[in-house]
This record gives structure tokens, C-alpha cells and sequence, in this order.
């Protein structure tokens, strides 16, 4: 356990509705990323940041904005959510030095 | 960008037989390597991990993996299976020197039959 919470775990919403997604860690690590993960596509990055206010774009980050002002969240935001934004999305946290990702329990949304 | 290729998507195997999940990555340039393990409605779980030194790592539970450089491969075996390891396996590479991109493969269902 990397002592990292996704909320919320489960989510329905409506097509053109603002969405976002809380991930919490308490660890006070360095590097946070935003998945998504589709059946026949893996795991696939959103965006990540490496520090309060430091983030970048990942592989698929259109239609997605982050937002990180303290070390331990890192909020994603679908600002008008589609039906292709249905997936389920994970939270992974990685330290300075280390270089493994751990990820977090996962968020189910539903776009419809 | 690297990219990593599971090309077994299910794999079936009886209980006490041994298993092989393949992968390869694309470049040649210095990469980590992860095997990833995700049991129903959880997320993902470490397993093991090829940073450097001996090309074979193990993890706990008996799955082993070798890092095969000239072949761009990171195939992951367990010579006795059992239903536990029931899961859903990813491979996942980072390159060595950027290191904040993980790059993962589409995934390898395991299916342990009784």
C-alpha cells in the first residue's frame, strides 16, 4: 500500500458535464500521473506532474486538464465529459530515486 | 516513444503446468522493465522489476523474468501456475534517462484452469 486514495471510486455522469477526479497520497511523494486504461490499449498516460504546480502532458491528454497545488493531490478535470471518456482511471505515484510507479485503487467512469 | 508488445492477449493454462507471458519493447536504448499484475476491480500491482545487474529477477510468489537486451524482450515465467495467479499481467518499459513515461503493453489475461 502506497498510501494512495482515488476519489471517487465509482461515477456516473452525462455527456457536456464537468468531471473531476481527486488523487490523495501521504507520502509526500515526488511524481504523480493520470492513467486511463481501455480494454486493448493498456494502461495509457493522461498527464503527470513532478512537483506542486510542475505537470506535463502524457500520450492521450486532450479533452483532460490537472491541476496540482499541494504535494498530495492531484486533481483531473474533464472539463465537458464525452462518451469516449468513459474508462476506468488510475492514479500512480512515483519518489525522487525510484524508479518504480505505484498506482492506486482506481476510479470507474461512466460517461453516458 | 517506446512501445511494448504483449502478443499473447489470453492465455490459458492448467493448474501445476508451467506459463510463459511474452514481451518486447521497441528500442534499444537503456529502458527499465516492469511486470504489473491486476486481480479483478483492483488496480495494479508490482511484481517485479529488471533495473540492472543480473538480467533475471524473481519476485516472491515464482514468477521469474529475463531481460534479453539484443532481443528487446522481458518475458515473464512461472514454471508451476496456480489458480491464484489468475490475473490480468502487464508489461510496462521506462526509458532509463527520462524515466517519467512509463509505456505499458495491452495486457496478458491468465486463466489457471482447475
Amino acid at each position: 500500500d502506497a498510501g494512495i486514495t482515488q476519489s471517487p471510486r465509482h461515477k456516473v455522469t452525462e455527456t457536456g458535464t464537468p468531471v473531476t477526479l481527486r488523487c490523495h497520497q501521504t507520502e509526500n511523494h515526488r511524481y504523480m500521473y493520470w492513467y486511463r486504461q481501455d480494454p486493448g490499449h493498456g494502461l495509457r498516460l493522461i498527464h503527470y506532474s513532478y512537483g506542486v504546480k510542475d505537470t506535463d502532458k502524457g500520450e492521450v491528454s486532450d479533452g483532460y486538464s490537472v491541476s496540482r497545488s499541494k504535494t498530495e493531490d492531484f486533481l483531473l478535470t474533464l472539463e465537458s465529459a464525452t462518451s469516449s471518456q468513459t474508462s476506468v482511471y488510475f492514479c500512480a505515484i512515483r519518489s525522487t530515486g525510484e524508479e518504480t510507479q505505484y498506482f492506486g485503487p482506481g476510479t470507474r467512469l461512466l460517461v453516458l | 516513444a517506446q512501445s511494448v508488445t504483449q502478443l499473447d492477449s489470453q492465455v490459458p493454462v492448467f493448474e501445476e503446468a508451467p506459463v510463459e507471458l511474452r514481451c518486447n519493447y521497441s528500442s534499444s536504448v537503456s529502458v527499465y522493465l516492469f511486470w504489473y499484475v491486476q486481480y479483478p476491480n483492483q488496480g495494479l500491482q508490482l511484481l517485479l522489476k529488471y533495473l540492472s545487474g543480473s538480467t533475471l529477477v524473481e519476485s516472491i510468489n515464482g514468477f521469474e523474468a529475463e531481460f534479453n537486451k539484443s532481443q528487446t524482450s522481458f518475458h515473464l515465467r512461472k514454471p508451476s501456475v496456480h489458480i491464484s495467479d489468475t490475473a490480468e499481467y502487464f508489461c510496462a518499459v521506462s526509458d532509463r534517462f527520462t524515466g517519467n513515461q512509463f509505456y505499458f503493453g495491452t495486457g496478458t489475461s491468465l486463466t489457471v484452469i482447475p
